[in-house]
């Protein structure tokens, strides 16, 4: 069984900032990996996603996120935090014998402070 | 762009009526679903669709049921609406082999008294 763990409920960063989000997956195949964004009363964006290709991904926003298969790990980052980074948001995992059914970790509330 | 439109942002409905969520794509993707979020638990799916008139179920179907009659539209049905069922709606959709890749709308954030 899949399943995503987000640490943090939230975090805090002061602008310009290192922004470092963490997600550990567990999958008993080949996982694909998502990051997603939730920005105030609006729906989710697709970040990033890995799909087994390079293990550095990259984004949009100056965001991306290392597969590193060694420590089950997806962790989102950015050099310089803007505020308008302020946001939720979420890691998420599927597989190939699944494509279409994506599950999602608790979410993490990244908060800027000027 | 890829458009996922769900019409009712925000619905006030009673214990036990029945609430109907409808949700409308314009790209003429295959599957369709319908995810609820919660704070601290994250998005979890209810139903999902990935053909006209087919669905499945996902991890927390009970209290709901879904229709597709047609490729582009998309209903989460509240049978009979419980408080527990108080909750931020999304749905959103996919090619058909999407990776995961989801278009989500914007929500339906639903309160039942």
């Amino acid at each position: 069984a899949q399943s995503v763990t987000q640490l943090g409920s939230h975090v805090s960063v002061s602008e310009g900032a290192l922004v470092l989000l963490r997600c550990n997956y567990s999958s008993s195949v080949p996982p694909y990996l998502f990051w997603y964004v939730q920005y105030p009363n609006q729906g989710l964006q697709l970040l990033l996603k890995y799909t087994s290709a390079a293990t550095l991904v990259k984004g949009i926003n100056g965001f991306e996120a290392e597969f590193k298969k060694s420590e089950t790990s997806f962790h989102l980052t950015k050099p310089s935090a803007h505020m308008s980074d302020a946001a939720e948001y979420f890691c998420a995992v599927s597989h190939r014998d699944s494509s279409y059914k994506l599950i999602f970790g608790s979410g993490t509330r990244l908060l800027v402070r000027p | 762009d890829v458009k996922v439109t769900q019409s009712s942002r925000y619905l006030v409905k009673r214990t036990g009526e029945k609430v109907f969520l409808e949700c409308v794509q314009d790209m003429d993707h295959e599957n369709m679903f319908w995810y609820r979020q919660d704070p601290g638990l994250g998005l979890r799916l209810i139903y999902f669709s990935y053909d006209v008139k087919m669905k499945e179920k996902g991890d927390i179907p009970e209290g709901y049921s879904v229709s597709r009659e047609k490729k582009e539209r998309f209903s989460l049905i509240l049978e009979s609406a419980s408080t527990n069922q108080t909750s931020m709606y999304l749905c959103a959709s996919s090619l058909g082999v999407g990776l995961g890749v989801l278009t989500f709308g914007a929500g339906s954030r639903l309160t039942v008294l």
